[in-house]
């Protein structure tokens, strides 16, 4: 059972637009909701992450939206650059807390 | 400080043949991690271990096994390769403690099954 829905699946922006990206999870007790960003040919990388005590993070360009009662969370890049293209995953703790779900990823592409 | 390493890069098998991938890590973590790729379907949790001589099921264990015998390895094998293993497989550690802290992928080993 998948406990993180994200979408959309790919993602088309032109340069200096902003992209968004929604995950939905199902799990109330877990505290830490990660995004994590792939680049062709490379493991994924810690991007921006954000507890559920607030409800929005920015760093640089990028911004975590978070909605506790809506069990919904979101990254928004603004200014989306042709660099940003990459496959972006967000994640949610398992039933044990121990290891991390992720979502089956949003691939951008941001046009020049 | 190499991070987390896997070996091999790529690996061409064909159906039936066995083999292992090996994960190693110089952070000390204490938790380890196989994830699998494929389109469209994210990265799935395999198997992980919480400490050296501990394993625990993922979402899709099935075909395969692993083993923590050293707190830096973490091995995963494939006994009798299927088809539907042809997949990119990725490594990753954490430190324990709390939930927040990083979890560090190494750079995939590409797998296809013939």
């Amino acid at each position: 059972q998948q406990q993180v829905k994200q979408s959309p699946q790919s993602l088309i922006v032109q340069k200096g637009g902003i992209s968004i990206i929604n995950c939905a999870y199902e799990n109330t007790a877990f505290d830490y909701f990660p995004w994590y960003q792939q680049f062709p040919g490379k493991g994924p990388a810690l991007l921006i992450a954000i507890r559920p005590d607030v409800s929005e993070k920015k760093e640089g360009r990028f911004t975590i939206s978070f909605n506790k009662s809506a069990k919904q969370f979101s990254l928004h890049i603004m200014d989306s650059q042709p660099g940003d293209s990459a496959t972006y995953f967000c994640a949610a703790f398992n039933q044990a807390g121990t290891a991390l779900i992720f979502g089956k990823g949003t691939t951008l592409s941001v046009s020049s | 400080n190499a991070g987390v390493t896997q070996t091999p890069k790529f690996r061409v098998l064909k159906t039936g043949q066995s083999m292992t991938l090996l994960c190693a890590q110089d952070m000390n973590h204490e938790y380890m991690y196989w994830y699998r790729q494929d389109p469209g379907m994210g990265l799935r949790l395999i198997h992980y271990s919480v400490g050296e001589g501990t394993t625990a099921k993922g979402e899709v264990p099935d075909g395969y096994n692993v083993s923590r015998l050293k707190k830096q390895n973490f091995l995963l094998g494939l006994e009798s390769a299927a088809p539907s293993q042809t997949s990119v497989y990725f490594c990753a550690s954490k430190k324990a403690g709390t939930r927040n802290d990083e979890q560090f992928f190494g750079p995939g080993t590409r797998l296809t099954v013939l």
